[in-house]
């Protein structure tokens, strides 16, 4: 069974702090990793995934397969990064399952 | 870029009542969606992967008599709960893949379902 864990519900930083929302993952295939983030009264909407490797309103995550974890970082966290954060994982039916997500607030 | 709308946002409904709600891919043709339930402060917990034209795959522990599916053209699935009670008070969220092989799903706004 495919499985995601977040560890952390809450995570609180200063603006301009580095942050890393942490996720690991168990699943016996070659998973495909996503991050998605869901702002204030918005939708759920897709932040990066691992197969395009690229970074997104500054935000990047590695996919570790020996730890089993795909962590997502900033290096200088703002304001309106302010949100919840779910990992998930998708199998080979296109299923996602989510992590328990991590509500990231940014102090100013 | 590829819209998924919900209809309705908010729906309020005496225990015993029946209520669907409807979910739309606007922009493209979706062979697949999906159904979840969010309760209040968790996270989003997969129902149900509807498939156009067949029945729907319903997650374990999911009722399916209870949460009817159905997925009668590319662009349209639709979940009924049938004779809600409180319990099912919730907030239900379809998402659809843009292709088969695609892992990418795009959300809808999400439904709030509130049984009196």
């Amino acid at each position: 069974a495919q499985r995601v864990t977040q560890p952390e519900k809450l995570l609180s930083v200063f603006k301009g702090a580095p942050v890393e929302l942490k996720c690991n993952y168990s699943y016996s295939g070659s998973p495909e990793l996503f991050w998605y983030v869901q702002y204030s009264r918005q939708r759920l909407q897709l932040l990066l995934r691992h197969i395009s490797r690229e970074s997104i309103k500054g935000f990047t995550a590695d996919l570790n397969k020996g730890e089993t974890s795909f962590h997502l970082k900033k290096p200088f966290a703002q304001e309106e990064d302010s949100a919840m954060y779910y990992c998930a994982l998708s199998n080979a039916g296109n299923m996602l399952t989510f992590g328990g997500g991590t509500r990231l607030m940014v102090k100013p | 870029g590829a819209v998924v709308s919900q209809h309705p946002s908010w729906v309020i409904c005496k225990s015993g009542t029946s209520v669907k709600i409807e979910c739309r891919s606007l922009d493209f043709q979706a062979t697949t969606m999906f159904w979840y339930r969010q309760f209040p402060k968790q996270s989003l917990m997969l129902m149900a992967t509807s498939n156009e034209g067949s029945k729907a795959t319903y997650e374990q522990g999911v009722e399916k008599d209870k949460f009817l599916i159905n997925h009668a053209s590319l662009t349209l699935s639709t979940l009924t709960v049938t004779s809600a009670h409180p319990e099912d008070s919730s907030f239900y969220i379809c998402s659809a893949g843009l292709a088969a092989g695609s892992h990418e799903q795009f959300f809808g706004p999400g439904t709030r379902l509130t049984v009196l």
